[in-house]
This record gives structure tokens, C-alpha cells and sequence, in this order.
């Protein structure tokens, strides 16, 4: 099982340049996430899925955009990089909660270090 | 939301227990604790989590207050690689399961 896998690991933007973080996951899992955690901060939210075709803003969502065309991929876009966007990007799964299982923790994937300069 | 405040940083000896503490005066009924932690700049790692009961898995255990107000992470043997950030997390009712990050405890383990 792979879990939840991100591409790239590391990436360098220009400043007005785009570019789109790859997330899938194999655990079929109905919800998915993104996060951003600047350097000795916490983890916030920039969008989350509930599943296939449906959206929605978490904390953070100016400057980014997402869809969910399948259950197992969930791709974030950086439209415009800005300097402000440099931060470590974590995509994030778990279970629909009500499936007969009370643990409905994320697993995470292992980052996106993003840097615009 | 229910918010959760827990100690900046802590140390620990090599060795011995480690005990986390968390405050979460405002959880409401049904809502879970969970903790996670986060090596380096690694991807958060689930530990554990709980509803009302103590709770214990290979990693830790889990220790929540009568009232439900407080909880306890214990490390029962403490090692080096256990040097991380912890976060404790109470999960939203709400709708998307979504898990709101805190700033954690960096915790030290010293030889």
C-alpha cells in the first residue's frame, strides 16, 4: 500500500509562474486535503474534498484552486506564485466518517517543499 | 470548533515516560481527541485517538479526564526518535471531518 503519495517533493517557482501539486491516494478514502505549514507553524487548511466533484475552502484558499475528478486524486494549482506561497504542502486522507469505524484520522503524504522566487 | 491549548515545549529523558498534557475545555459530547505527531519536516503521523475512555496502542497511551476537559499523552519509554512536535486535536463535528492544527509541543528527548 502506498497510501497517499505528492509530487514533486521539491519544486523552485518563479514569481508569476503556476504549476499543480500532484496528491493520490490508494485507500480509497472519500475525503481529501490540503494543508500548508510555513516554517515553525502549525498546519492550515487550504481546501478539502468530501469526495469525487465536490469542493470546498478551508482557512487558506486565496491563490490556490483544486477538483476532484476521481476518488484518488486530488490536485492542488498555484495560479500567479507568490513569494507568500513558499511553504511546505501536505496532502492529507481519511475515511467518510459513519462507515462503521470510529477512527477517522488522515493519513498524510510526505510533503511538497515549495519555494517562489 | 473546540480549541485545544497545550505547553510550547517540553524535554524528556531517554528512557523515561513522557507525559503530554492538552486542555480542551470546550469539547462537546461525540467529539474525538486525536493526536498526531510531526518528525522534522515529515508529514504528520497519527498516534492515537479517543472518545472518553483510556486508550493504548503500541505507540502511546491515552489518558482523558472524567469531564473530558483535559487529556494526557504518555510515551511510556521515551527515545530519541521520538523527538517531534505533538499536536493534539479535537475532530470537528462539522461537516468535512476536518482537523484544525495547533502549534503544538516540541518535545525534546535527551540522552
Amino acid at each position: 500500500n502506498a497510501g497517499v503519495t505528492q509530487t514533486p517533493k521539491f519544486r523552485i517557482l518563479k514569481i508569476g509562474q503556476s504549476m499543480t501539486l500532484q496528491c493520490t491516494q490508494d485507500m480509497n478514502h472519500n475525503y481529501m486535503y490540503w494543508y500548508r505549514q510555513d516554517p515553525g507553524m502549525g498546519l492550515k487548511l487550504i481546501y478539502y474534498s468530501v469526495g469525487a466533484g465536490i469542493t470546498d475552502k478551508g482557512e487558506v484558499p486565496n491563490g490556490y484552486n483544486v477538483s476532484r475528478s476521481t476518488t484518488e486524486d486530488f490536485p492542488l494549482r498555484l495560479e500567479l506564485a507568490a513569494p507568500s506561497q513558499t511553504s511546505v504542502y501536505f496532502c492529507a486522507s481519511s475515511r467518510r466518517p459513519g462507515t462503521g469505524l470510529d477512527n477517522y484520522g488522515y493519513t498524510f503524504g510526505s510533503g511538497t517543499r515549495l519555494t517562489v522566487v | 470548533d473546540a480549541k485545544t491549548t497545550q505547553p510550547p515545549s517540553m524535554d524528556c529523558a531517554e528512557g523515561r515516560a513522557a507525559n503530554l498534557p492538552c486542555n480542551h475545555s470546550t469539547i462537546s459530547g461525540n467529539e474525538y481527541v486525536y493526536w498526531y505527531r510531526q518528525i522534522h519536516s515529515q508529514g504528520p503521523q497519527y498516534i492515537i485517538h479517543g472518545l472518553k475512555n483510556n486508550e493504548t496502542n503500541e505507540m502511546a497511551s491515552l489518558i482523558i479526564t472524567e469531564d473530558r476537559k483535559s487529556s494526557t499523552l504518555i510515551l511510556p519509554h521515551a527515545t530519541l526518535r521520538d523527538t517531534a512536535v505533538y499536536y493534539c486535536i479535537v475532530r470537528s463535528k462539522a461537516a468535512g471531518n476536518k482537523l484544525t492544527f495547533g502549534g503544538g509541543t516540541r518535545v525534546l528527548v535527551k540522552p
